[in-house]
């Protein structure tokens, strides 16, 4: 079966710390990734994506991604985050054949002061 | 670029009452997408479009809800009659089938129902 598992339902790190959300997919194609970032009353962001070629992808507001076939998994990381960052981030995935994604049930970023 | 647009952004109304939801997606986007998100069963699919034409409902949850897509830049969602159940975050999403732009899927931001 198809899925995308974000293993943490909330994380909290202090402002200026590294990150890593974590996420591992099961599908049987090629599979497009995605993370979305949701801020409070706000819609979905994409924030970056990997389709093919190198394995680390890097985003905007400083977010990048690695890509670990073997491990199913396409971990969130970014080396200092900021009070801004607080928000709910989703990873979802895809294939080229269609355009429907399958998303995980959100990870909630908590920053500490 | 405009992005998705959705209105309205937040709506209040009473059980039995007709809601329509509006999405404008992004010019030249082909699929559009209706998203329910609820803090229950998180974001759901409910139906998309390609072309204006329905490709898959089978997200809808019941009969009370429909959706339309007359023409390529205008599309509603519609419960009717509206129950307290639906109190959710309803969101319009818009994707372009090019070759090479994989499914990036781009959101709007959202229109708010309570049904009280």
């Amino acid at each position: 079966a198809q899925s995308v598992t974000q293993p943490d339902i909330h994380i909290t790190v202090s402002e200026g710390a590294s990150l890593e959300l974590r996420c591992n997919y099961s599908y049987g194609a090629t599979p497009y990734l995605f993370w979305y970032v949701q801020s409070p009353g706000q819609g979905l962001q994409l924030l970056l994506k990997y389709f093919s070629g190198d394995t680390l992808v890097q985003g905007i507001k400083g977010f990048e991604a690695e890509f670990k076939r073997s491990q199913s998994s396409f971990n969130l990381r970014k080396p200092s985050v900021h009070w801004s960052d607080a928000a709910e981030y989703f990873c979802a995935v895809g294939a080229s054949s269609n355009y429907q994604l399958i998303w995980g049930a959100g990870t909630k970023l908590i920053i500490k002061p | 670029d405009a992005g998705v647009i959705q209105s309205p952004r937040h709506e209040v109304t009473e059980m039995g009452q007709e809601v329509t939801l509006r999405c404008k997606p992004i010019s030249g986007h082909d699929y559009l997408f209706w998203y329910r998100q609820t803090m229950m069963r998180g974001l759901e699919l409910l139906i998309y479009f390609n072309n204006n034409v329905p490709i898959d409902d089978s997200g809808m949850p019941e009969d009370r809800f429909s959706a339309k897509m007359p023409n390529a830049s205008f599309s509603t969602l519609k419960i009717q009659p509206s129950e307290p159940r639906d109190s959710a975050v309803y969101f319009c999403a818009s994707n372009a089938a090019r070759q090479g732009s994989g499914n990036t899927i781009y959101f709007g931001e959202g229109s708010w129902l309570t049904v009280v």
